[in-house]
């Protein structure tokens, strides 16, 4: 099936700096890419996705980027705040067939930390 | 509200009891799901439903059931828990032809 490694496991930096989560998959035939934001306590939440025919999709400070050829995703938070404090997972699915046909596969989630 | 609830939130038995974590949806989502959140280990998938009377097996499916009879629906149950199983857990739902899934608010369990 799908395998989600993602790197780093905890993430320190300043408020401010930006902050760069990366993810591989192994499945060709995933084709989405969501993003999960998860507060202590909470649910997670979508915060960006994309897609397999897209290389680039950004949303205000965040922005994602994805390297088909590679099997690689990455989160970029630009002018991290404290807010931005929180767990994040990436994950692979596909709607088109493969292993991961209609699963959602999760990485393992980054602790990211901005100190103020 | 369009929402995913699940009850209880919080659940402390012990090994061998008999237990079923509901989870319902207001949202007509044709599929849904259960996985478990374990530190370090990301959240994995128990079972899934593309709809009413159709599941499967996620990635962890050893010690749980589902049964998914109405669409609104998807109870997952521990016929005979055990410590291991002690975890978060979280509901999910999402259209057919949609990626996005909508998470429930989790339910803690605790198996002494």
């Amino acid at each position: 099936g799908e395998n989600v490694e993602q790197h780093p496991s905890t993430l320190s930096v300043q408020e401010g700096d930006s902050a760069v989560i990366k993810c591989t998959y192994s499945d060709s035939a995933s084709n989405y890419f969501p993003w999960y934001k998860q507060e202590l306590g909470k649910r997670p939440q979508l915060i960006i996705d994309i897609r397999s025919n897209v290389g680039e999709k950004k949303d205000q400070r965040i922005a994602v980027t994805l390297n088909k050829t590679a099997k690689h995703f990455s989160l970029h938070i630009t002018e991290t705040q404290p807010e931005d404090s929180a767990v994040y997972f990436c994950a692979a699915s596909s709607l088109s067939g493969g292993t991961s046909y209609g699963k959602l596969t999760f990485g393992q989630g980054t602790i990211l930390t901005v100190h103020p | 509200e369009a929402q995913v609830t699940q009850n209880p939130r919080y659940l402390i038995t012990v090994t061998g009891k008999k237990l079923t974590v509901t989870c319902s949806q207001n949202m007509n989502h044709e599929y849904m799901s259960w996985y478990r959140q374990d530190p370090g280990l990301g959240l994995r998938q128990i079972y899934y439903s593309m709809n009413v009377e159709v599941t499967d097996k996620g990635d962890v499916p050893e010690g749980y059931k589902v049964s998914r009879k109405e669409k609104r629906n998807f109870p997952l149950i521990l016929e005979s828990p055990s410590p291991n199983q002690t975890s978060l857990y979280f509901c999910a739902s999402r259209p057919a032809r949609q990626e996005t899934q909508y998470f429930g608010p989790g339910t803690r369990l605790l198996v002494l």
